[in-house]
């Protein structure tokens, strides 16, 4: 059992370039989540799904697209990459709306995205 | 927008030590995570309190709820190097969209 899989692991970019952050979950979970990690800002919501086919923006949602076209797999695009972006992208899963029903979030282990 | 602090940001102690950590926020919440995340790896859940007053207890790990539902905190006893990791509290905001603490990252020297 798996649990979240998140690929690449690390990934360098120059400005303005673009690419696509996989993440793929095999527990059946509705919500899913994208989060940026930064150091002393905590984990920052960029978008979530809470369900297949659907999409909604979270904290940071600019310079960021996202996509659920299975349940199990939440897509996370940066069509142009700033410097600003440069960050630890971690991925989540959750049975239920975890703000509200205290569903534990499960993580996978994060993908290092140097913008240059 | 409710915030979540966590104190002290950085902790470095000797294992065998007790220790405590924070987290204060600047609203009541319903209920409060803790997660602990490991170098190189996605945070794992610890632990949920919900109930103002709870305290619960995972091996060497306590945690409480405070009374007033704005703060709770971790107390390791006899901390070990395998307790090394980033601490993270989490709660249900305003907005009922899950909000992280800023983290304490501790070591424990061997």
């Amino acid at each position: 059992n798996a649990g979240v899989t998140q690929t690449p692991k690390f990934r360098v970019l120059k400005t303005g370039q673009s690419m696509t952050l996989l993440c793929a979950q095999d527990m059946n979970h509705e919500y899913m989540y994208w989060y940026r990690q930064d150091p002393g800002m905590g984990l920052r919501l960029i978008h979530y799904s809470v369900g297949e086919g659907t999409t909604a923006k979270g904290e940071v949602p600019d310079g960021y697209n996202v996509s659920r076209l299975k349940k199990q797999n939440f897509l996370l695009g940066l069509e142009s990459a700033a410097p600003s972006q440069t960050s630890v992208y971690f991925c989540a899963s959750s049975t239920t709306w975890t703000g509200v029903f205290n569903s534990p979030l499960h993580f996978g282990n994060g993908t290092r995205l140097t913008v240059t | 927008t409710q915030l979540l602090e966590q104190s002290p940001q950085f902790l470095s102690i000797q294992e065998g030590e007790n220790l405590t950590v924070y987290c204060n926020s600047s609203s009541v919440f319903s209920s409060l995570q803790w997660y602990r995340q490991e170098p190189g790896e996605g945070p794992v859940l610890l632990v949920t309190v919900v109930t103002g007053g709870e305290v619960k207890k995972l091996k060497r790990l306590t945690f409480q709820f405070g009374d007033a539902r704005k703060d709770s905190s971790l107390h390791i006893t006899a901390a070990q190097p395998g307790d090394t990791g980033l601490y993270l509290c989490a709660c249900g905001g305003a907005t009922n969209k899950l909000i992280f603490g800023t983290g304490t990252l501790l070591a424990v020297q061997p």
